[in-house]
């Protein structure tokens, strides 16, 4: 069974642009969470998809958005860069959803310079 | 709101010797409990999952946790610490009603051979 895959992994963008990552969920899982981490703020929730719904969104600013497809992929988006967003960028995949046992993807590690 | 703590940013065990992490949480009712591992430059991989069958859960690579309601902890064990657990470890509490996951802010594992 495949599991969860984010691409790009890796990324390098400037201040002011935006960038695009994607996640293929597991085959059957219809949640797919998303969450920035750094080194000083940690593992932080951005917003969970379920069926093409969003779910749950954390506490991060309308620069930072998502969708998700009826395959159950799903995207998020990050419009005008700033330096702070250089981050590795996860995805999770769940049967049921973000309360019960996640699947990680490697992640996309994103440099904005 | 439910919030997870873990006891110490870094712990460093010998080789061999026992490692336990710290994690307590804040709810009153029973939630659902887990602990992920992260190693260097990969997404975060379920160790264990507790979810009221038993108290004493068995994970993989040989971890173990104990989930204690009048503690409120679920603290995670190995008997034996090798090179190879060296990581970061993540307690989470995942919340039913509220279809969301809260994460610990992690623990930094160093195994000194």
């Amino acid at each position: 069974k495949a599991g969860v895959t984010q691409t790009p992994r890796y990324l390098i963008k400037t201040r002011g642009q935006q960038v695009t990552l994607s996640c293929s969920p597991i085959s059957g899982h219809r949640s797919v969470s998303w969450y920035q981490q750094t080194p000083g703020q940690g593992l932080q929730f951005l917003f969970e998809y379920f069926s093409e719904t969003q779910r749950n969104k954390g506490n991060f600013p309308g620069r930072f958005s998502g969708r998700q497809f009826s395959n159950s992929r799903s995207e998020m988006n990050v419009s005008t860069l700033e330096l702070g967003d250089s981050a590795l960028y996860l995805c999770a995949s769940s049967r049921q959803g973000a309360w019960n046992e996640q699947f990680f993807g490697p992640g996309t590690r994103l440099t904005v310079l | 709101a439910q919030s997870v703590t873990q006891l110490g940013s870094h712990v460093s065990v010998s080789e061999g010797a026992l490692v336990l992490l710290r994690c307590n949480y804040s709810s009153s009712v029973p939630p659902y409990l887990f602990w992920y591992v992260q190693y260097p430059n990969q997404g975060l991989q379920l160790l264990l999952k507790y979810t009221s069958a038993a108290t004493l859960v068995k994970g993989i690579n040989g971890f173990e946790a104990e989930f204690k309601k009048s503690e409120t902890s679920f603290h995670l064990t190995k008997p034996s610490a090798h090179m190879s657990d060296a990581a970061e470890y993540f307690c989470a509490v995942g919340e039913t009603s509220y279809d969301k996951v809260i994460f610990g802010p992690g623990t930094s594992l160093s195994v000194i051979p």
